[in-house]
């Protein structure tokens, strides 16, 4: 089967720009989840769907994160303003449902300037 | 709230030599438990899991795990690293009152000398 897809694979960007990031999910894995992960420490749940509806959104920061994922398919997250501590990996990652482990997608890498 | 702590960040070890990351884990209630495997340019793959059933479980590439309930650890082993193990591993743990909610560790960096 296909795995997970993202794109853009890297991105760097000045602080204060957006930036947005996209997800194709492995299909028919209802559960969709955004992380990030900083260099050196392990990924963070961000956000998880759970088709198109938020089953957590707890640890975005709504402030300047959004992420959408609309018919249930596809997701984007997108940050704006940027700020330097969002240097990162975003990883993408889906499942079917239930307690079961994650498809991860490569990631973006983020380096904000 | 659950969480999980690696306590080995980096590790070397030659060829051949027998490899254990610690992991320990904290939840008040049964669990499932993880390891994944991001070897250097690619994406996070799983190498085993715990769910039920026998604490030691077998994954790929001849890694091992046991957990331990009353040490809260799944331990990550394999007899005899290759120089293709090197890698950063992660534990993870999903809590089953925790809404499959899936937390990892900080990771543990392998680097196999050949």
């Amino acid at each position: 089967e296909a795995g997970v897809a993202q794109s853009p694979r890297y991105k760097i960007i000045e602080k204060r720009q957006s930036v947005a990031f996209w997800c194709n999910p492995i299909s028919g894995h209802a559960t969709l989840y955004w992380y990030q992960q900083i260099l050196g420490q392990g990924p963070k749940l961000l956000i998880q769907f759970q088709n198109n509806g938020v089953v957590d959104d707890s640890q975005l920061p709504k402030d300047r994160f959004s992420a959408e994922r609309l018919k249930g398919v596809d997701s984007t997250l997108k940050i704006q303003p940027a700020k330097l501590e969002d240097s990162a990996v975003y990883l993408c990652a889906s499942s079917w449902d239930g307690p079961t482990g994650r498809n991860f997608g490569p990631g973006t890498r983020l380096t904000v300037l | 709230a659950q969480s999980v702590s690696q306590h080995n960040h980096h590790v070397i070890l030659s060829e051949a030599a027998s490899l254990e990351l610690g992991c320990n884990y904290s939840y008040g209630g049964t669990v499932n438990l993880f390891w994944y495997v991001q070897y250097p340019g690619q994406h996070l793959q799983l190498l085993l899991k715990y769910f039920s059933g026998d604490p030691l479980v077998k994954g790929i590439k001849g890694f091992e795990a046991e957990f331990i309930k009353s040490k809260f650890s799944f331990n990550l082993r394999k007899p005899s690293v290759q120089w293709s193990d090197t890698a950063e591993y992660f534990c993870a743990v999903m809590g089953n009152n925790a809404g499959n909610m899936l937390t990892f560790g900080g990771g543990t960096r392998l680097m196999v000398k050949p």
